[in-house]
């Protein structure tokens, strides 16, 4: 079975500081990895994922993440955040081709501050 | 092309009764996938479907059912609907089977259900 761990709950940060979102996975198989992006009221959007190959994966709005194999950790990043990135923030995982099911962290809030 | 569409948007219901949700896929999308999103629980997998055909379902009890029709829409059934069941339910689309560069997933804004 697959899970996933976001440690913070909250991460508080001014405008146009970095800031990293932590996502640790646990799995037997390989696995597909995603962070994706929930503002309020609305669905979740796509930010950027890992298949395969490059361990460092860039996404939109200016996120990246990078896979790190050995510690089972994929961590989202970005150098410097807007009041615009104020949103829910979730890793996810999938197992291989057989399905779409995703297996979803409990998100991490970000708030950026002016 | 349009995005994911869900109806309804909002939806109030009491214990007790049952629901039925809708969702329409991307167009040229054949596989649709749901889940529920609680405070409590965060997000869970119920279902997913591929070519009308259940291909995965998640640890939901038999109250929750679900299907797909030929033109790819879907829709999900809450029966004798619990407090516990208030929660915001999404659905997602994606173009074919999940193999090769098909590894995404498009979310539609969700159906708000409150259980009264």
């Amino acid at each position: 079975a697959q899970s996933v761990t976001q440690l913070d709950s909250q991460v508080p940060v001014f405008e146009e500081a970095p800031v990293e979102l932590r996502c640790n996975y646990s799995s037997s198989v390989s696995v597909y990895l995603f962070w994706y992006v929930q503002y309020p009221n609305q669905g979740l959007q796509l930010l950027l994922k890992y298949l395969s190959g490059s361990t460092l994966v860039k996404g939109i709005n200016g996120f990246e993440a990078e896979f790190n194999k050995s510690q089972t950790s994929f961590h989202l990043r970005k150098p410097s955040v807007h009041i615009s990135d104020t949103a829910e923030y979730f890793c996810a995982v999938r197992r291989g081709d057989s399905s779409y099911k995703l297996i979803f962290g409990s998100g991490t809030r970000l708030l950026v501050r002016p | 092309k349009a995005g994911v569409t869900q109806t309804p948007r909002y939806l109030i219901k009491t214990r007790g009764q049952q629901v039925t949700l809708s969702c329409s896929p991307i167009s040229g999308h054949r596989s649709v996938s749901w889940y529920q999103q609680t405070p409590g629980q965060g997000l869970q997998f119920l279902f997913e479907y591929f070519s009308e055909t259940q291909r995965n379902k998640g640890n939901f009890p038999g109250r929750f059912s679900g299907r797909q029709f030929s033109n790819s829409r879907s829709e999900m059934n809450v029966s004798t609907l619990e407090l516990g069941d208030s929660a915001l339910y999404l659905c997602a689309s994606s173009p074919s089977r999940p193999s090769g560069e098909y590894n995404e997933q498009f979310f539609g804004p969700g159906t708000r259900l409150t259980v009264l």
